[in-house]
């Protein structure tokens, strides 16, 4: 069966620097979706990457979607403490699997 | 976007028991899904409830445990029946919508067994 592994699991960082969490699937994808959950809420469409090394922005989030739609990274750059949260990506290939989600904190 | 609400928002049941959760959207929907979210881990998808039919189960989930109705485009429940400790957990549904079925998430309910 698909298998999404997000990695890493939990990242620290100070205010200012900047985040990347990486997902990775063992089979080819029809498209990406990426999700935030805030600390005690539910979690949020971000976006949804469908075309091979599709690259989407918004405002300090840039996402990316692998050559082989394998992949697909979030960046954030020069965090705040409102990025605080886990990012979830959801690989969508007949059917969704949630990875295992990227959780940050950021320190003021 | 869809607006989901989800009743109760919380509770605390004893062993043994069944509760019924509600999920409501304010637009009909075809897409609609119930996950289980233990603490501080992912999510875990139990059910698509599908209009009209019987729900579509993921591997390690029974209906007998968790039934689900779906009796119209905009509301569906999903029952957790015999309930022990280890059913403690975060119920969430969610329905796809948008162009890229998007999910859209109810705000949950935090269950704790007893």
């Amino acid at each position: 069966g698909q298998q999404v592994m997000q990695i890493p699991q939990y990242q620290h960082v100070q205010e200012g620097e900047d985040f990347t969490t990486y997902c990775n699937s063992s089979t080819t994808l029809s498209n990406i979706q990426w999700y935030k959950q805030r600390p005690g809420g539910h979690p949020v469409f971000l976006i949804q990457l469908v075309k091979s090394g599709e690259v989407k922005k918004q405002k300090r989030l840039t996402f990316q979607f692998g050559e082989a739609k394998k992949n697909s990274s979030l960046h954030i750059t020069a965090t705040q403490t409102t990025d605080v949260g886990t990012y979830f990506c959801v690989a969508n290939a007949g059917k969704s699997t949630f990875g295992d989600g990227t959780t940050l904190t950021v320190k003021p | 976007s869809a607006v989901i609400s989800q009743k109760p928002s919380r509770d605390i049941c004893q062993r043994g028991t069944s509760l019924t959760i509600q999920c409501q959207v304010d637009s009909q929907v075809t897409m609609m899904f119930w996950y289980r979210q233990q603490p501080g881990q992912s999510l875990t998808l139990i059910a698509t409830a599908n209009q009209g039919s019987e729900a579509t189960y993921e591997s390690g989930f029974v209906i007998d445990k968790f039934p689900i109705s779906r009796p119209n485009l905009t509301f569906s429940t999903l029952t957790v029946s015999n309930m022990s400790p280890e059913d403690s957990s975060i119920y969430l549904c969610s329905v796809g919508a948008g162009t890229g079925f998007e999910q859209y998430f109810g705000p949950g309910t935090r269950l704790t067994v007893t």
